[in-house]
């Protein structure tokens, strides 16, 4: 089954201790993306990758790290949490460049910062 | 500069009546526009998507959405609605060769029986 898989789905933790988000995607995608989604302003786009080793600010990148090392997976690193930080990540996949193509997302992390 | 206003965040209607979500959006390009749907507690899923082809766009679950360019919409439309309809509703556009997708602050269907 084709699909965008997340790990943890929820997770609460403490201000400054490290964490990363994992995505995986199984459909050979080349361009994936994590969003965050916040009570009234949608999702906004925090980074996304092209291709292996090809990643870009989105629009709200700071306190956020990613890398693709490998096609399928585009983990978010989050190395000193902060509470403004509380809020609910996607990742999303899709086969080429942004326009035009459908996104498939994962179920979402829930993410609380203490 | 891309972005989507979605014009109404909240909008109810009665099992049976017609659907209308509102959605502009502004584009350099020639854009690529989507709706996507979000059940509570559950990931996002898209309806429909218009990319240049034919400007009504069918989708799943009978929503429909007609690009007028001259008026920079993307209105999403149901003939009649379902209580399972009752979601959160979300806009999208990207340009056709870009590398972003910006996405509408979402509009909150609610369906009285």
């Amino acid at each position: 089954e084709a699909q965008v898989t997340q790990n943890p789905r929820y997770l609460i933790t403490v201000t400054g201790k490290k964490l990363t988000v994992t995505c995986s995607q199984n459909m050979n995608h080349e361009y994936m993306s994590w969003y965050r989604q916040d009570p009234g302003l949608g999702l906004r786009q925090i980074y996304y990758s092209m291709n292996v080793e090809v990643t870009d600010k989105g629009d709200v990148p700071e306190g956020y790290k990613v890398s693709r090392k490998e096609k399928r997976n585009f983990p978010l690193i989050l190395e000193s949490p902060s509470p403004n930080q509380t809020s609910l990540y996607f990742c999303a996949s899709t086969s080429g460049a942004a326009g035009g193509d459908t996104q498939y997302f994962g179920p979402g992390t829930r993410l609380t910062v203490l | 500069a891309q972005s989507v206003t979605q014009l109404d965040s909240h909008v109810s209607v009665s099992e049976g009546t017609p659907v209308l979500l509102r959605c502009n959006y502004s584009s350099s390009y020639s854009p690529s526009l989507f709706w996507y749907v979000q059940h509570p507690n559950k990931g996002l899923q898209l309806l429909l998507k218009y990319t240049s082809a034919a400007t009504l766009v069918k989708g799943i679950n009978g929503f429909e959405a007609e690009f007028k360019k001259s008026e920079t919409s993307f209105h999403l439309t149901k003939p009649s609605a379902h209580m399972s309809d009752a979601a959160e509703y979300f806009c999208v556009v990207s340009e056709w060769t870009g590398n972003q997708f910006y996405f509408g602050t979402g509009t909150s269907l609610t369906v009285i029986p």
